[in-house]
């Protein structure tokens, strides 16, 4: 098994681009999460799903989108970046855990620079 | 709302020591709380979790950590520190499906 993987690595946007991150599991988890890191800030929740076709806001939503079209797979979405978006994105999932909340399995994360 | 403090942004120890790292958490319920690791330029690894049941727990690597209620306390600790432990260590509290992460903790050890 793969466990979680995140395409692609690195990027580097100018400023009002977009682009897709992907996430994808192999692990069959019903939950996904996109975080970001910031240096001292630890990790914030961005956007997380539930469930096939589910999606939820986290604790910073502003100027992200994300689809979970499919169970295996996650999509983070920035229409128009900005150098505020600067940071490490992080993809992670787990089981659903019958109400219990389950580990989170994280993917290498993606370094996403913008100018 | 849920949230984690870690204290200490960056501890040195020297190899072979003993290490403890804080974590105290804030939260209205029973909490779920992890300990993670993250190498330089690496994802998070779960070092090891609370639920419920035995309030000291064994984890992954050599590491424990005790769940104090009366202290609002996770704190992380190991007995003999080895250079490979050299990394980023964050603690979470969480609800049924969501984390909050701490700052984190950046340990450095000295041979």
């Amino acid at each position: 098994n793969a466990g979680v993987t995140q395409t692609p690595k690195f990027r580097v946007l100018k400023t009002g681009q977009s682009m897709t991150l992907l996430c994808a599991q192999d692990m069959n988890h019903e939950y996904m999460y996109w975080y970001r890191q910031d240096p001292g800030m630890g990790l914030r929740l961005i956007h997380y799903s539930v469930g096939e076709g589910t999606t939820a806001k986290g604790e910073v939503p502003d100027g992200y989108n994300v689809s979970r079209l499919k169970k295996q797979n996650f999509l983070l979405g920035l229409e128009s970046a900005a150098p505020s978006q600067t940071s490490v994105y992080f993809c992670a999932s787990s089981y659903s855990g019958s109400g219990r909340l389950e580990t989170q399995y994280f993917g290498p994360g993606t370094r996403l620079l913008v100018l | 709302a849920q949230s984690v403090t870690q204290p200490d942004i960056h501890i040195t120890v020297s190899e072979g020591a003993s290490l403890e790292l804080r974590c105290n958490y804030s939260y209205g319920a029973t909490p779920y709380l992890f300990w993670y690791v993250q190498s330089p330029g690496q994802g998070l690894q779960l070092l090891l979790k609370y639920f419920s049941g035995d309030t000291l727990v064994q984890g992954i690597k050599g590491f424990e950590a005790e769940f104090k209620r009366s202290q609002s306390s996770f704190n992380l600790r190991k007995p003999s520190v080895h250079w490979s432990d050299a990394a980023e260590y964050f603690c979470a509290v969480g609800t049924a499906s969501k984390l909050t992460f701490g700052t984190g903790t950046r340990l450095q050890v000295t041979l």
